[in-house]
Formats: C-alpha cells, structure tokens, sequence
C-alpha cells in the first residue's frame, strides 16, 4: 500500500463544475496536509494546507480533512480551464523518521483538465 | 522579491560526468530540500538541511551529494554513480522542520544525459 495514495486521472468537468480530488493516506500519525497544483513542465505550488478536521475555504478551493478515515480532499468550485492541472496531495507526520524532521509524503498527483 | 531561485533551468550530462544544481533562497528559512520528479509520479526526498552545515540524507540518496556552507545556499551535485538521473529536480524550503511547515518550491531544474 503506498503511503499517500490519489486518483492519477484524468479527472475531467466541464467548466463552471464542481472538481472533487481525493487522497488517502496510511500513517496516523499525519498532522499536516497540503494541496499543490503543478501546471506541465513547471514546479508546485500551494494550494491549501490543513490541520484540523474538518473544512477549510479559500476562495474557490476548500480542503477537507478526516483524520478518523485518514483522507483529505479539495473541492474546486466554479472550475476554470485555467485550473487545468496536477494536483499534488503531501502529507507530514512530525514524528516519522525518528529525528525531529517530519517526513512529507507526496502522492503521485491527479491530472485535472477542466473543459470549456 | 523574496523567493528560491534554481539554476541552471535545464542541464544536460554527459556519460561519467559530475554537475550540480543551484539552488538560492532568500526567504530567511533554515529548511531546505531536494527532491527528484519522474514522469506521472510525485516527489521524492533526495536531501534536506535544517540547518547551516547539516544535512540528511532522504528516501533517494544514493549517487547524489550536497552541501549547505551558507544559509540561502544548498547546491546538489549529480554523480556518475547515479545510473539514471534524467529528471526534473526541485528544490524547496521552509521556515523550519518542526513537520508543520510549508514547503516552498523553486522553478526545477530539468536533467537530461546525451
């Protein structure tokens, strides 16, 4: 089982939609949870980052955490091409590693192409 | 303009040959990072510093080297010991390690062997 796992797409909508992207991860002890977009050929960039359970608003972009069910998604309300992209999922557990450097995970990414 | 800079934006090795990758910040953070990016898959940890003269080895290490003789500074060199180094490689950084912070990236540094 891979320590942070998405949906690698392509996840298709059509513009003014909902894009809905999940991710799952294994270890428990995750405390900290980020959403980057990678636009092709460039580098991430944050999105969201998340603590708590529970729901979190930026604009466009909410980010849910459920640390019971050991998830997190981004919803992206009214989908523009423009947020035709991947989306990274990193999680951190502060504690793994044994040093006091905490560990961040990535997934391998979902495509998301937004159509107009 | 606060932000990491990583040159050169591509790179190109010959067989057998060393070559190392810039990576410049001046955000003040004491973190930095290096990962590497292979097609349709996500991010693996190469090295991280925490502090000035200190690093760690990551999940990947194995035919890479680094050094960290200054705080805006953490260049990585690319061996002739790494078998397969064509990759996009990123390097970030963060205000510290304590596992809650974000992790800022620089532009990549794309690598190719002829």
């Amino acid at each position: 089982q891979k320590e942070v796992e998405q949906n690698s797409g392509p996840l298709s909508v059509p513009e003014g939609a909902i894009a809905s992207l999940n991710c799952t991860y294994s270890d428990r002890g995750s405390q900290s949870f980020f959403w980057y977009r990678q636009y092709s050929g460039k580098s991430p960039e944050l999105i969201m980052s998340i603590y708590s359970n529970g729901d979190k608003e930026d604009g466009r972009f909410t980010a849910q955490l459920n640390k019971a069910s050991q998830y997190v998604s981004l919803l992206i309300r009214d989908s523009q091409p423009s947020d035709s992209a991947t989306y990274l999922c990193a999680v951190n557990n502060p504690n793994a590693g044994g040093t006091s450097y905490g560990k961040l995970t990535f997934g391998q990414g979902t495509i998301l192409t937004v159509h107009p | 303009d606060g932000g990491i800079t990583q040159s050169p934006k591509y790179l190109f090795r010959k067989e057998g040959q060393n070559v190392t990758l810039s990576c410049e910040q001046n955000l003040n953070h004491d973190a930095m990072y290096w990962y590497r990016q292979d097609p349709g898959q996500g991010l693996r940890l190469i090295y991280y510093s925490q502090i000035v003269n200190d690093f760690q080895k990551g999940d990947i290490a194995e035919g890479y080297s680094v050094s960290r003789e200054k705080k805006e500074s953490f260049p990585l060199t690319v061996t002739s010991a790494q078998k397969n180094p064509t990759a996009f490689y990123l390097c970030a950084s963060s205000i510290g390690t304590g596992g809650l912070e974000t992790q800022y990236f620089g532009p990549g540094t794309r690598l190719l062997v002829l």
